[in-house]
């Protein structure tokens, strides 16, 4: 079972496109980290929210507690956002999505 | 950026023998993690630790072994590697379990298992 499900799995994009990536969790939390990853790298931090939305720049990230659902939007997207973004919920323990392999095309 | 670094950063080695990795951080963080990532599973737990000498398993555990004598250092040994332990290893640090506590990573191993 999977306690994070994350979608789509792949996505592609024109550079300057909005995009969306979704997060659904079946567990109790605490909050939720938004993490990105380049290839080959780290894990980086983006957000880490507990309600309603926060901003950095392009990135938008929001959640609903209720629905248990959150999201992370990129706006006028650059290939340099290309990364596989992982969302991470804080319950009794850290669980992981497996992550949204996002490649922005020039 | 948090202060953590891994070491080695890539490591092939035989089935059979000992490996040794290690995560060291310079944030005096009390919590300290091992992660495993594979294709198409989230990152896994393997072992914790809250404090010095002070771990415990997580959900892929077995064949795995952690020590933490410092409160900078968290090592993890393969006593016996196997093919099934090749995955890029990651340690995560975090201040505390409170609720809004960030999770900083390093930059991971990628181990082979020959």
């Amino acid at each position: 079972k999977n306690e994070v499900e994350q979608s789509p799995q792949n996505l592609t994009a024109q550079e300057g496109e909005f995009i969306t990536i979704n997060c659904s969790y079946s567990v109790g939390i605490s909050a939720l980290h938004w993490l990105q990853q380049h290839p080959g790298g780290g894990i980086v931090s983006l957000f880490m929210l507990s309600s309603g939305k926060k901003k950095h720049g392009r990135l938008i990230a929001t959640i609903n507690i209720q629905e248990k659902h959150s999201s992370l939007h990129i706006t006028a997207s650059h290939p340099r956002d290309s990364a596989v973004y992982i969302c991470a919920v804080r319950g009794n323990q850290f669980y992981f999505g497996t992550g949204t392999s996002l490649t922005v095309i020039p | 950026d948090a202060g953590i670094t891994q070491s080695p950063r890539h490591k092939v080695t035989e089935t059979g023998t000992p490996v040794t990795l290690r995560c060291h951080q310079t944030e005096n963080h009390r919590y300290m993690y091992w992660y495993r990532q594979d294709p198409g599973h989230g990152l896994r737990l393997i072992h914790y630790s809250y404090g010095v000498k002070d771990t415990d398993k997580g959900e892929v555990s077995d064949g795995y072994s952690v020590s933490r004598s410092k409160t900078e250092d968290f090592l993890l040994t393969l006593e016996s590697a196997t093919s099934s332990q090749t995955s890029v290893y990651f340690c995560a640090i975090s201040a505390g379990q409170a609720n809004l506590r960030p999770l900083h990573f390093g930059n991971g191993t990628r181990l082979t298992v020959t």
